[in-house]
């Protein structure tokens, strides 16, 4: 009930081309969704989150997809360029409980 | 110095050993929190401190002792560890606050890589 389940593990992606990563969640006290971009050498940090109220989410070339009724949510990154080349966590938070659950994680490469 | 920092970035140690991580958050957060990063287990939950009380511990091997002295600063000391536990060891802080909005965001530091031999 506390898991994150996300996929794929990896990806690699042309430049200029989309990005897609899936978490899918269990426990329907989670209230909000966000997700962590983490370089090599740095410790993660967050990048785009959502609340379960809205659908969509986006900012710049990051938009965040979010299906209620599904229990799942997908990150995805267009125009992807080899800067973003970098391992991203999704995670779901009660926010009562302050209780972060992460995925298990996916390596991005994207090829100049 | 500003976010959260962590000492030393690299270590090397003897199974023998006797060693120390220390995190210091300059954000005035009131919550620390102590991951390890590996292969396995890519952002795994050891302890939780909030406002100097450990609230949790996820069945860390007592090897790895944690110590919180106040709310800006959090340490793990490490003693008689075993290969298997070369990682990467995140520390994080972030606002536990019941005020609508707040969210917890977690501010990590840069991690300190841990071998040990």
């Amino acid at each position: 009930q506390q898991q994150v389940k996300q996929s794929p593990q990896s990806l690699i992606v042309q430049k200029g081309g989309i990005s897609i990563i899936n978490c899918a969640y269990e426990n329907t006290a989670f209230d909000y969704f966000p997700w962590y971009q983490q370089f090599p050498g740095k410790g993660p940090a967050l990048l785009i989150a959502i609340r379960p109220d809205v659908s969509e989410k986006k900012e710049g070339r990051f938009t965040i997809s979010f299906n209620k009724s599904a229990k799942q949510f997908s990150l995805h990154i267009m125009d992807s360029q080899p800067g973003d080349s970098a391992t991203y966590f999704c995670a779901a938070v009660h926010t009562g409980g302050f209780k972060t659950i992460f995925g298990a994680g996916t390596r991005l490469f994207v090829k100049a | 110095e500003t976010g959260v920092t962590q000492t030393p970035r690299h270590l090397v140690m003897g199974m023998t050993n006797k060693k120390s991580l220390k995190c210091e958050q300059h954000l005035g957060h009131n919550a620390m929190y102590w991951y390890k990063q590996s292969a396995k287990k890519p952002l795994e939950l050891m302890f939780v401190y909030n406002f100097k009380e450990q609230t949790e511990n996820n069945s860390v091997p007592s090897r790895f002792s944690p110590e919180c002295p106040n709310s800006s600063h959090l340490f793990l000391h490490l003693h008689t560890l075993q290969p298997e536990d070369s990682a990467l060891y995140l520390c994080a802080s972030s606002q536990e606050s019941l005020l609508a909005g707040n969210t917890g965001e977690l501010f990590f530091g840069e991690g300190s890589r841990l071998t040990v031999l």
